[in-house]
């Protein structure tokens, strides 16, 4: 079974300051994808940043880096300068490689960017 | 890319009545979704497709929710007869059938039943 913790229901941050989003996970799997996805009011879900299970490197995209320490089962993402736009509901999920179907989401984080 | 497409936008319907929610996915995806989205509890996954093949229902709340998958371009999901804990919004999603490939997922249809 896989599971995926986020347990920061919600964060605030001030305008142009970086926050982390935290995320752990749980798996049997030795190989896996760990996603992040935003959800702003409007409702769609955006996909931001992917990491691998076996990527020496942490993830990065653009102004979202994914601070991933396997040994700890954790997958946080770091937002830097944050913007207004950045408030949404921000969702952690995991894919595992041998039931690739299989995606597990977290509850979200809700993310306010204060001016 | 014209992203993953679902209709209707916006569903108001009475308890009792059959609901069709429908989904285009990303051309050249292979695998579907369906996720369900509540306050009370949170992202649910419903059931996944590959290659238009059912994989996993378990996530089917019960017997009133169908969904087929007729062709590679398109899907739905059944509800039938729909009921007022029934209201949410319905997400489709399509991706690759691999670990390392996102979800997309559609705008989402928000159905009320009354």
């Amino acid at each position: 079974a896989q599971k995926i913790t986020q347990t920061q229901p919600g964060m605030f941050v001030q305008e142009k300051e970086a926050v982390t989003l935290d995320c752990t996970y749980d798996t049997s799997d030795p190989s896996y994808g760990l996603f992040w996805y935003k959800q702003p009011s409007s409702g769609e879900m955006i996909f931001l940043i992917y990491q691998g299970s076996y990527d020496q490197q942490n993830a990065t995209e653009g102004r979202y880096s994914l601070n991933f320490q396997k040994a700890r089962k954790s997958a946080n993402l770091v937002i830097s300068a944050s913007q207004l736009g950045d408030s949404a509901m921000y969702f952690c999920a995991m894919r595992p490689n041998t039931n690739a179907g299989k995606s597990t989401f977290g509850d979200g984080t809700t993310l306010t960017v204060k001016p | 890319d014209a992203g993953v497409i679902q209709s209707p936008r916006h569903e108001v319907t009475e308890m009792g009545q059959e609901v069709t929610l429908r989904c285009k996915p990303i051309s050249g995806h292979n695998s579907l979704f369906w996720y369900r989205q509540t306050m009370m509890r949170g992202l649910e996954l419903l059931i996944y497709f590959n290659n238009n093949v059912p994989i996993d229902d378990s996530g089917m709340p019960e017997d009133r929710f169908s969904a087929k998958m007729p062709n590679a371009s398109f899907s739905t999901l059944k509800i039938q007869p729909s009921e007022p804990r029934d209201s949410a919004v319905y997400f489709c999603a399509s991706s690759l059938e691999t670990a390392n490939s996102p979800l997309h997922f559609g705008n989402g249809t928000r159905l009320t039943v009354t």
